[in-house]
C-alpha cells in the first residue's frame, strides 16, 4: 500500500511567519503534488514536480515555493504566512503515468494562521 | 472556467436506493479520469478509474463519454456508509484537476 505522510496534522502560525509542511512518500513515485483544499472552492494545485530538483507551478502558486532534493520528500513553503492561506492542505503523489497510478493522497496538514 | 464541473449537491436519498452522479470536464485532451471518495476532515481516497469502456466495482459503475465530455458514477443499492463527497478528477498532463464534489447523504 503506499503511503504518503505529512509530518503535520494540525499547524497554528502567526501572519510573517515562514512554514514549512512535509511530505515523505514511499512508493519510488516520481511525481509529487500540493493542493488545498478550502470550503465551496474544492481542491487546488498549488504546485507539483515529476522528478527530483524539478517543479512546476500549478493553479495557484503565488505566496508558495516547493523544494524537492530528494525523490521521496517534496517539501511546500509559505515565505510569509497570511491569514488567506489558512486552509487544508493536501500532499499526494503517483507514478509519472497517471493512467496506470492515480494519486495517493497524505492525511492532510490543517493550517491556521492567525 | 474550470476545467472539472460537478454539481455540489447534496444528495439526499433513502438507503437502498440508486444514485447518479456526472462531471463534465473542458480538456479535450485530459486522458485519465477517476472518482475519489473524501469523508468528512479526511483525505481523498481512491474509489474507482473510469475507462471509456465502463467499469463496475460491486455497486459501483464509472462511465466515460469522451464525446459529450462527462464521466458518471453510479450507486447501487446505497448504504449508509456511502455518504461522503464523491470527487471526480481528470488530468492535465502531469496532475489532475478536480471538480468541487458532490455531497451524498444516504438516509435510513
Amino acid at each position: 500500500d503506499v503511503k504518503v505522510t505529512q509530518s503535520s496534522r494540525y499547524l497554528v502560525k502567526r501572519t510573517g511567519e515562514k512554514v514549512f509542511l512535509e511530505c515523505v512518500q514511499d512508493m519510488d513515485h516520481e511525481n509529487m503534488f500540493w493542493y488545498r483544499q478550502d470550503p465551496g472552492l474544492g481542491l487546488r494545485l498549488i504546485y507539483f514536480s515529476y522528478d527530483v530538483k524539478m517543479k512546476e507551478k500549478g493553479d495557484i502558486p503565488e505566496g508558495y515555493s516547493v523544494s524537492r532534493e530528494k525523490k521521496e520528500r517534496f517539501s511546500l513553503i509559505l515565505e510569509s504566512a497570511s491569514t488567506n492561506q489558512t486552509s487544508m492542505y493536501l500532499c499526494a503523489s503517483s507514478l509519472r503515468q497517471l493512467e496506470s497510478s492515480p494519486l495517493h493522497f497524505g492525511n492532510g496538514t490543517r493550517l491556521t494562521v492567525t | 472556467r474550470k476545467e472539472v464541473e460537478q454539481d455540489p449537491g447534496p444528495f439526499n436519498v433513502p438507503e437502498g436506493a440508486t444514485v447518479a452522479f456526472n462531471c463534465t470536464y473542458s480538456n479535450s485532451a485530459s486522458q485519465s479520469f477517476f472518482w475519489y471518495r473524501q469523508d468528512c476532515r479526511k483525505e481523498p481516497k481512491l474509489l474507482m478509474s473510469v475507462y471509456s469502456s465502463g467499469n463496475e466495482d460491486g455497486r459501483f459503475t464509472a462511465q466515460l463519454n469522451r464525446a459529450s465530455q462527462y464521466i458518471s458514477l453510479l450507486i447501487r443499492d446505497s448504504k449508509l456508509s456511502d455518504s461522503a463527497t464523491y470527487l471526480c478528477g481528470g488530468d492535465s498532463g502531469y496532475a489532475l484537476n478536480f471538480g468541487k464534489g458532490t455531497s451524498l447523504l444516504v438516509t435510513p
